[in-house]
């Protein structure tokens, strides 16, 4: 079955510091690609995408995320995070010929002013 | 601009009764529609998905439906809640099934 893994349940990190969140799908095929973010008390959405092209996808408040075909993985990076990216973040997966997209479980990351 | 509506925003239910919670999406035709519900650590999970009037996808059996009588109107209903049917439920569109999702703000649903 198809799926996505995200390895981190929790992470908790200093201002400043640098971010990487794994994000791993089961598919070797065609697949679109998507980072959400859920803010406190704000709904889900969408951090960044990636359909083709350029496998180093930037999104918005500078993250970025770098697709990695033969790993499967589309992982999220920030090199320097702030208070305000606490949240939880959101991989998904919409594997070629599906009418959806598979999430993973969800990365909670706490930032400590 | 495109928005979704998804009330209530919060209900408490006694099991057995019914439920039905409605979605609606403007500025948009023919959107793919999703319901989902988000359990605290365990990410979302797909309910239902609708790709047209009348075409509904049931992802995981359980004791809910969904319906869409409208090209942008999507319900979750149930005839009998039960207690593991409590949690929140998030509906979503998207202009295709490649494409990115746009969330409601989620109804909070308890069962007493």
């Amino acid at each position: 079955a198809q799926s996505v893994s995200q390895h981190n349940h929790h992470v908790i990190l200093s201002e400043a510091a640098s971010l990487e969140l794994g994000c791993n799908y089961s598919y070797g095929g065609t697949v679109n690609l998507f980072w959400y973010v859920q803010y406190p008390g704000q709904h889900l959405q969408l951090l960044l995408k990636y359909f083709s092209g350029d496998p180093l996808v930037k999104g918005i408040k500078g993250f970025e995320a770098e697709f990695i075909k033969s790993k499967f993985s589309f992982n999220l990076r920030k090199p320097s995070v702030q208070w305000s990216d606490t949240a939880e973040y959101f991989c998904a997966v919409r594997f070629l010929g599906s009418g959806k997209s598979t999430f993973g479980d969800g990365t909670t990351l706490t930032v400590k002013p | 601009s495109q928005t979704i509506h998804q009330w209530p925003a919060t209900l408490v239910q006694p099991v057995g009764s019914p439920l039905s919670l409605e979605c609606t999406v403007e500025g948009t035709s023919n959107p793919n529609l999703y319901w989902y519900r988000q359990a605290a650590g365990r990410g979302l999970q797909l309910l239902f998905y609708s790709v047209g009037i009348g075409q509904i996808s049931s992802e995981v059996p359980q004791n809910l439906s969904a319906s869409r009588p409208q090209d942008r109107q999507f319900i979750l209903s149930s005839k009998k809640l039960l207690l593991s049917d409590s949690g929140f439920y998030l509906c979503a569109w998207a202009t295709g099934a490649s494409q990115p999702q746009h969330f409601g703000d989620g109804t909070r649903l308890s069962i007493l």
